[in-house]
C-alpha cells in the first residue's frame, strides 16, 4: 500500500506560469514532508521541506503547502522556468523513524 | 569529489550471480541510506546506517540482500543469487544528520543501474 501518493504522473506548464504539483498521504504519523527534484541520470536533490506544525514554507520560487486535515500537500513553483523540467518526488517521514517514504513522482515539463 | 559517489554506474549480472554495489558518502556524514528505484517508481527504502550501526534494515526485500558499513564511511550493498526482479537503480544517500530540513538534507548519488539477465 502506498503511503505517499502522487496521482499525476505528468504535468505540462507554460514558462512563466505557476506549476502546482500535488501529493496525498495516508499515514497520520508523518511529521515531515519533503520535495525532491530529479534530472535524468542523476540522483534526487532536496528542494524544500515542511514540518507538520506549519502549513506553509516558502523558499524563493518554491512554496510548499500542507493541509493536515486533508492529508494533502502541494508544491507551487512560480514563475516556472525551463530548468524546472524534471521529475518531482513528494516524500514523508516520521521524526522518530529512519526511513523517508517517497511517492512515485510527477514529471514536470515547462514548455516555451 | 564533494558528492556521494556510487560504483559501478551500470552493472549487468546473470541470474544467480552475486553483485556488490559501493557507496562513498560525503566525508563526515553520519547517516547513510540505500534505496531501490524500479522503473517509473519512486525510491523505496532498503536500509539505514548511523555511522557503522545498521539501525533499520526493514526495507531489505529478502535475505539475499545484505548491507554493511564497517568503518562508518564507505558502504556496500550485496545481492546474492540475483533474480530478474532485482533489476532496478540502487541509490545511496548520506546526510550529516537525519535528513528532515535543509540543514540536514540527504544528498543522493547518481545510482547504480543493475540489470539482471
Amino acid at each position: 500500500d502506498q503511503q505517499v501518493k502522487q496521482n499525476s504522473p505528468s504535468l505540462s506548464v507554460q514558462e512563466g506560469r505557476i506549476s502546482i504539483l500535488n501529493c496525498d498521504y495516508t499515514n497520520s504519523m508523518f511529521d515531515y514532508f519533503l520535495w525532491y527534484k530529479k534530472y535524468p541520470a542523476e540522483g534526487p536533490t532536496f528542494l524544500i521541506s515542511i514540518s507538520s506544525i506549519k502549513d506553509k514554507n516558502e523558499d524563493g520560487r518554491f512554496t510548499v503547502f500542507l493541509n493536515k486535515s486533508a492529508k494533502h500537500l502541494s508544491l507551487h513553483i512560480v514563475p516556472s522556468q525551463p530548468g524546472d523540467s524534471a521529475v518531482y518526488f513528494c516524500a514523508a517521514s516520521r521524526n522518530s523513524a529512519s526511513k523517508i517514504i517517497f511517492g512515485s513522482g510527477t514529471r514536470l515539463s515547462i514548455r516555451p | 569529489g564533494a558528492g556521494v559517489s556510487q560504483s559501478p554506474r551500470y552493472k549487468v549480472a546473470k541470474r544467480g550471480q552475486d553483485v556488490a554495489l559501493r557507496c562513498d558518502p560525503i566525508s563526515g556524514h553520519v547517516s547513510l541510506f540505500w534505496y531501490q528505484q524500479a522503473l517509473g517508481q519512486g525510491p523505496e527504502f532498503l536500509t539505514y546506517f548511523q555511522n557503522e550501526a545498521q539501525l533499520d534494515k526493514s526495507g531489505l526485500p529478502s535475505d539475499r540482500f545484505f548491507a554493511e558499513r564497517p568503518e562508518g564511511s564507505v558502504s556496500t550493498l550485496k545481492i546474492q543469487r540475483t533474480q530478474q526482479e532485482d533489476s532496478a537503480v540502487y541509490l545511496c544517500a548520506s546526510s550529516f544528520d537525519f535528513p528532515t530540513t535543509k540543514n540536514t538534507e540527504a544528498f543522493f548519488g547518481q545510482g547504480t543501474r543493475l540489470t539482471v539477465v
